[in-house]
């Protein structure tokens, strides 16, 4: 079974100031993570993933995650909020051998001006 | 490049009816999805599907119904649909290098 947990049901962060968006994940093997961006009224955008390789992934809109393997986490961060960045984010997780996506709940950012 | 389509984009259903939600891609991808996003409940999935001819449940198959006769196509039937369906749909198709696509989504609503 795979698992993704995402802590905060809100993030809030003023314009300008770093944000970091929680999530940690359980699963059996090796996991791939990822995130993705709902805008109200919106389909999924995809933001990033990790597969393999360096911890440090580099995404969309300026947006990257660290994988951290001991502590199970892969959070999202951007060292400068904006204010088109408030949305609600998704983390997500397949595990080797599966097809499919495991979501967590969702994160919404707000982000002030 | 269409990538995945999903029609309708909106759908009111009365209590009891059926209905079929279409899914269509043209990436040649083997892998289909679908899932439901309910609110503060993420994308839950229902029913996926690793190449033509082969279906399985997902977390919450009750109610729906899929086939996969082709690779592109991969429709969910309602078969008496109910108020808890109430619900936005996504379908989803990807590779086994992990390059997933969504469609934009049919929001469901069941009176």
């Amino acid at each position: 079974a795979q698992s993704v947990a995402q802590p905060e049901d809100q993030v809030n962060v003023a314009e300008g100031n770093p944000l970091t968006v929680k999530c940690t994940y359980s699963v059996s093997g090796n996991p791939y993570l990822f995130w993705y961006v709902q805008y109200p009224n919106r389909g999924l955008q995809f933001l990033l993933k990790y597969i393999t390789g360096d911890n440090l992934v580099k995404g969309s809109y300026g947006f990257e995650a660290e994988f951290n393997k001991s502590q199970t986490s892969f959070h999202l961060k951007k060292p400068s909020a904006l204010v088109s960045d408030s949305a609600l984010y998704f983390c997500a997780v397949r595990a080797s051998g599966y097809s499919t996506l495991t979501f967590g709940k969702g994160t919404m950012l707000l982000v002030s001006p | 490049n269409a990538g995945v389509t999903q029609t309708p984009k909106f759908q009111v259903l009365k209590t009891g009816q059926s209905m079929t939600l279409q899914c269509a891609q043209d990436m040649n991808h083997e892998y289909m999805s679908w899932y439901r996003q309910d609110p503060g409940m993420g994308l839950r999935l229902i029913h996926y599907s690793v190449g033509a001819g082969i279906t399985d449940q997902g977390e919450v198959p009750n109610g729906y119904n899929v086939s996969r006769s082709t690779t592109e196509d991969f429709p969910l039937r309602l078969l008496s649909a109910a108020p808890s369906q109430t619900s936005v749909y996504f379908c989803a198709s990807s590779t086994a290098g992990m390059d997933y696509t969504f469609g934009s989504g049919t929001r469901l609503t069941v009176v």
